[in-house]
């Protein structure tokens, strides 16, 4: 089956500066790769999705890049700010008709 | 508008015992997901309902695991003979159109096998 790593774990940033998230899939097939934001006590929330047909996707302070060749995803998280603090999971949607998720990244941005 | 719910919000029980937990999907979503989520993971794929038939029920874990969603809306994911392993958040998901489309999260159900 899918297999998703993402890292790090951790990750603390200072208010202002940049946050990247890396994530690589093991199905050549996946197609659909969203990113889901999980604060405590409430449910995954989708805050940025790439397709494979294109190579980079941005809304506002979010941006998010596909290398298809490598297998690979990251989140771009400009200007943190402290309400950016939360877990963030990568997912990859493949053949078999499954999201599959990464483990996830406990981001921590410091006021 | 109306997200997905899930109730309860938590349950507690005893080893043994027999829970349902339901998922009341977003009005018109004809797909609906249950996953479940481990401290410290990601959610993990338990079953998929396309209306209301079971498309693919291949992550539920073993035989004591079993979901309906008899009229194409409301689920329920019912769990016989509790084991404390199965601790865990339940969450639910429902997508428009299934498929490689969106899929909108409820808030989950935190199941504490005693």
């Amino acid at each position: 089956g899918e297999n998703v790593e993402q890292h790090p774990s951790t990750l603390s940033v200072q208010e202002g500066d940049s946050a990247v998230i890396k994530c690589t899939y093991s199905d050549s097939a996946s197609n659909y790769f969203p990113w889901y934001k999980q604060e405590l006590g409430k449910g995954p929330q989708l805050i940025i999705d790439i397709r494979s047909n294109v190579g980079e996707k941005k809304d506002q302070r979010i941006a998010v890049t596909l290398n298809k060749t490598a297998k690979h995803f990251s989140l771009h998280i400009t200007e943190t700010q402290p309400e950016d603090s939360a877990v963030y999971f990568c997912a990859a949607w493949n053949s078999y008709g499954k999201l599959t998720f990464g483990q996830g990244t406990i981001l921590t941005v410091h006021p | 508008g109306a997200g997905v719910s899930q109730t309860p919000s938590n349950k507690v029980t005893e080893k043994g015992k027999y829970v349902e937990l339901r998922c009341d999907p977003i009005s018109g979503h004809t797909a609906l997901y249950w996953y479940r989520q481990s401290l410290g993971q990601g959610p993990e794929f338990l079953i998929y309902f396309q209306g209301t038939g079971a498309a693919d029920d291949s992550g539920l874990p073993n035989d004591r695991f079993f979901a309906v969603r008899p009229e194409g809306s409301v689920s329920t994911l019912k769990i016989q003979r509790t084991e404390r392993g199965d601790s865990a958040v339940y969450l639910c998901a429902s997508s428009l159109l299934g498929g490689n489309n969106e899929q909108f999260f409820g808030p989950g159900t935190r199941l504490t096998v005693l």
